[in-house]
């Protein structure tokens, strides 16, 4: 059963556009949700979080926005850089509870 | 670099083989997580260590154990290897117990079972 789902393998877009990353869940009982940026043969590295107690978290050139009502967030980068390629983790966890649960992330290519 | 050392970087191995895939968390993280990541899928939570005690387990094998040692490194055994348990294996530390507190993960260890 995945509880967090990235529906898009992959995403392409220019330098200099807006990134558009997405991710569903289907646990009500999340309450904390994270993004992890993946380089390859690195391990994931954290970029940005949110609690559900907000419905937006800004830092830099990236901001995470929470739906709860349509249990959705998303991460946007502006503007993307070549250095954004990498493969992006949405996860998700309930407080208290250790398991944070990942989506199987989607690989963003920034094209110069 | 996250401070967080994992070896070795690469394990071949055969099947019913057992092996034993170490980590070093960052300086002062008392937390140790292990995570699985089979091809294509996302990174699968396997047990949590606070201090050298176990927190949390999620979807480990029977054959799988782990401990978190004093000096707080963490060890990973997998025994009776299979051909599924090829996967990247990856190691994450954090100060406190909990989610508020970001993983820091180490570069993984890529287990090969032939």
């Amino acid at each position: 059963d995945q509880q967090v789902k990235q529906n898009s393998p992959s995403l392409s877009v220019q330098e200099g556009r807006i990134s558009i990353l997405n991710c569903d869940y289907t646990n009500s009982m999340f309450d904390y949700f994270l993004w992890y940026k993946k380089y390859p043969a690195e391990g994931p590295t954290f970029l940005i979080s949110i609690s559900s107690i907000k419905d937006k978290n800004e830092d830099g050139r990236f901001t995470v926005f929470l739906n709860k009502s349509a249990k959705h967030l998303s991460l946007h980068i502006v503007p993307s850089q070549p250095g954004d390629s990498a493969v992006y983790f949405c996860a998700a966890s309930i407080f208290g509870n250790e398991k944070l649960t990942f989506g199987t992330g989607t690989r963003l290519t920034i094209i110069p | 670099d996250s401070g967080v050392t994992q070896t070795p970087k690469h394990l071949i191995t055969a099947t019913g083989q057992r092996v034993t895939l170490r980590c070093s968390p960052r300086s002062g993280d008392l937390s140790v997580y292990w995570y699985q990541q089979s091809l294509d899928q996302g990174l699968q939570f396997l047990i949590h260590y606070y201090n050298g005690e176990e927190r949390a387990k999620g979807n480990i094998l029977e054959r799988f154990s782990a401990q978190q040692f004093p000096d707080l490194h963490s060890e990973l055994n997998l025994s009776s290897l299979e051909l599924g348990d090829s996967a990247l294996y990856f190691c994450a530390s954090s100060v406190e117990q909990g989610y508020n507190s970001p993983l820091h993960f180490g570069n993984g260890t890529r287990l090969t079972v032939t």
